[in-house]
């Protein structure tokens, strides 16, 4: 009954520093999607993917990077941490289809302070 | 982009009070989602809806899908502390399978 991990839970970097932000589902979605949310704010889409080897850039992308290799799978990548990627991560997955709606399920979140 | 407004930003009520809050947007969606989220943890679905008129409901909470497409309500009946949280509307147009999320509705419930 696992649904979307995310892993770290937590985690501070160094400006500059860069680090992988795991996500996996198993629930055999194909659509994945990586979010931020800033303290006090709603859910901003960074990157999303609609089946493994595809990826789109969302509303704020720049700074990540994506990649789906598998259906399962889907990291997000920060090369260069900058203070202003200090938020809450978010890792979702849907299946497309008129019964489901394309509903969008969510992991737990993952928080990411740059100092 | 879309634009989805979301009142009111926050809400301090009695326990037992009922609570409305609804969501705006400025283009014609065909799905209207309601999560909660709870503190520390990542929003969870509370009600979907599909079509127009739609009125959903899953135990004390109520939504409705706006006749026009392009707003959406959610109701809460005699609130209890657990309650507490941002309760997040999302919609998504015919153009694609993007959600767009709204604020969020910040409520605080008083034993």
């Amino acid at each position: 009954n696992a649904g979307v991990t995310q892993t770290p839970k937590f985690r501070i970097l160094k400006i500059g520093q860069s680090m992988t932000l795991q996500c996996a589902q198993d629930m055999n979605h194909n659509y994945m999607y990586w979010y931020r949310q800033d303290p006090g704010m709603g859910l901003k889409l960074i990157y999303y993917s609609v089946g493994a080897g595809i990826t789109d850039k969302g509303e704020v992308p720049n700074g990540y990077n994506v990649s789906r290799s598998t259906t399962e799978d889907f990291p997000l990548r920060l090369e260069l941490a900058a203070p202003s990627q200090t938020s809450v991560y978010f890792c979702a997955s849907s299946f497309p289809g008129p019964s489901t709606g394309n509903t969008i399920y969510f992991g737990e979140g993952s928080w990411l302070t740059v100092v | 982009g879309q634009q989805l407004n979301q009142s009111p930003q926050s809400m301090f009520i009695q326990e037992g009070e009922d609570v409305s809050m609804n969501c705006t947007s400025s283009s014609i969606f065909n799905t209207w989602l309601w999560y909660k989220q709870d503190p520390g943890e990542g929003p969870v679905l509370l009600i979907a809806l599909y079509k127009a008129g739609e009125l959903t409901s899953n135990g004390r909470l109520t939504a409705q899908f706006g006749i026009t497409r392009k707003d959406s309500f959610l109701n809460i009946s005699a609130s209890i502390p657990s309650d507490v949280g941002i309760y997040f509307c999302a919609g998504r147009d015919n153009a694609g399978n993007m959600l767009t999320f709204g604020g969020g509705t910040r409520l605080m419930v008083k034993p």
